[in-house]
């Protein structure tokens, strides 16, 4: 009964590789995140879906895509990896309306070689 | 530009005894503040939050205090358990329109002995 739920945990893979990261909750929540957390540990946000549409569009390289197929996944694609791609990648989601906690998954340990 | 800043790294208490984590921030814009708590392998969960309307927020062994003037929030436990030991991070947001969207500082390990 997890509440939100990524995969992989674990993602090692070669510069130049294109990956995939899932995200799917079952919260009946209507809005949903995607976190990077570097090597410095900031979490920051890149990107941010409601109802199936982008929210929020931080300065992320157009490398990285979000695709939301419906209001319960929020999926990450990376074309062209590269070294400073290495990092912890968070989903998270919550109810729309300002101030509502937001619930992450357990991260997903992406490994550039 | 690091607006939410958590600048002690780590901090070791003993149990039964209260544990403060202090965060500061730099944007006066931020109206809402958060404490999320992370063990190992896992991700953030929500802890507390509290308004900028307000200077103490409790919950059970958890209060948060605002100092809007010296833009500063810490955490209290009190008293703190072992299972307290973890990572926390403070996070703030201001009103953006309807979705918010949160700033976090590097977080602060919290060792409790038992």
């Amino acid at each position: 009964d997890t509440a939100v739920s990524q995969t992989p945990k674990y993602l090692v893979t070669q510069m130049g590789n294109d990956k995939s990261i899932k995200c799917e909750q079952n919260l009946g929540h209507d809005t949903m995140y995607w976190y990077k957390q570097d090597s410095k540990k900031f979490l920051k946000i890149m990107f941010s879906y409601n109802n199936k549409e982008l929210i929020i569009n931080e300065t992320v390289p157009n490398r990285f895509s979000p695709k939301s197929p419906d209001k319960a996944h929020l999926n990450l694609h990376i074309n062209s990896l590269e070294l400073g791609d290495s990092a912890v990648y968070f989903c998270a989601s919550s109810q729309t309306g300002r101030n509502q906690p937001q619930h992450f998954g357990d991260g997903t340990r992406l490994s550039i070689l | 530009d690091q607006q939410v800043k958590q600048n002690s790294p780590s901090l070791s208490v003993q149990e039964g005894r209260i544990s403060i984590l202090n965060c500061d921030y730099t944007n006066s814009m931020f109206d809402y503040f958060l404490w999320y708590k992370k063990y190992p392998a896992e991700g953030p969960t929500f802890l507390i939050s509290i308004s900028s309307i307000k200077d103490k927020n409790e919950d059970g062994r958890f209060t948060v205090f605002l100092n809007k003037s010296a833009k500063h929030l810490s955490l209290h436990i009190v008293p703190s358990q072992p299972g307290d030991s973890a990572v926390y991070f403070c996070a703030a947001s201001r009103n953006t329109g309807a979705n918010s969207k949160l700033t976090f500082g590097k977080g602060i390990t919290l060792s409790v002995r038992p």
